[in-house]
């Protein structure tokens, strides 16, 4: 597609329920990124994609977060177990080192509210 | 470690000019990024600097000072439909992005 899309744009969910949050990044390019934005505050890296792999996962609040990237495109962020303070947009961005410079592109979030 | 600050929040009047500030302390350096979000939107991407000096682009400036650790975005003529929040980042050795918290841009008539 012409930019970054995540889905769903919206869930709501119970505490103590596990979500999948999808994105799907600008075709070609080659790293990926998560992102997590509470109400009012700046973002919170979470963790990055070079194709398939995951250099840095620094940015993984626990153990019930983990994400995936297959065929260097499509990523999936999980939160097991929800929790009320998970509640943030969770936003996705694309960019490629392949330009002179890495601009990052980002989706249109999904806004995650846990119960 | 790692550090970015910025102004929390700014006011300006219709027409004016703003500059926001923007300090970095990072691992490496490879350049500075701005971005505008509005609410309840995702970041959009406004400029990029890796070299020292003053880059132009329309009613928007971004300025770089490397020695200083320094960059500022200003807007010109400003407009209300610029009211959001402006985030400064700099891209690491790694290539990775450390974000400032973001200036919330409040606009005045």
């Amino acid at each position: 597609g012409a930019g970054v899309s995540q889905s769903p744009s919206n869930k709501v969910t119970e505490k103590g329920k596990d979500v999948e949050l999808r994105c799907d990044p600008i075709s070609g390019h080659t790293a990926l990124y998560w992102y997590r934005q509470s109400l009012g505050q700046g973002l919170e890296f979470l963790i990055y994609f070079q194709g398939n792999s995951a250099p840095d996962k620094s940015g993984l609040p626990s153990d019930r977060f983990s994400a995936e990237r297959t065929g260097g495109s499509v990523s999936t962020l999980t939160i097991q177990r929800t929790q009320q303070e998970d509640s943030a947009v969770y936003l996705c961005a694309s960019s490629s080192r392949l330009a002179g410079y890495e601009t990052q592109y980002f989706g249109p979030g999904t806004r995650l509210l846990v119960l | 470690g790692q550090n970015i600050d910025q102004p929390t929040e700014m006011t300006a009047t219709e027409g004016a000019i703003v500059q926001i500030n923007c300090t970095y302390q990072t691992s490496g350096f490879n350049g500075l990024f701005w971005y505008q979000q509005h609410a309840g939107e995702a970041p959009t991407f406004l400029s990029y600097n890796v070299l020292d000096g003053l880059e132009e682009k329309g009613r928007f400036s971004s300025f770089l000072s490397r020695s200083k650790g320094y960059s500022y975005l200003l807007l010109k003529e400003l407009q209300m439909k610029d009211s959001a929040s402006y985030l400064c980042a700099a891209l690491d050795s790694n290539y990775q992005l450390i974000w400032g918290a973001g200036t919330k841009l409040i606009i005045k008539p």
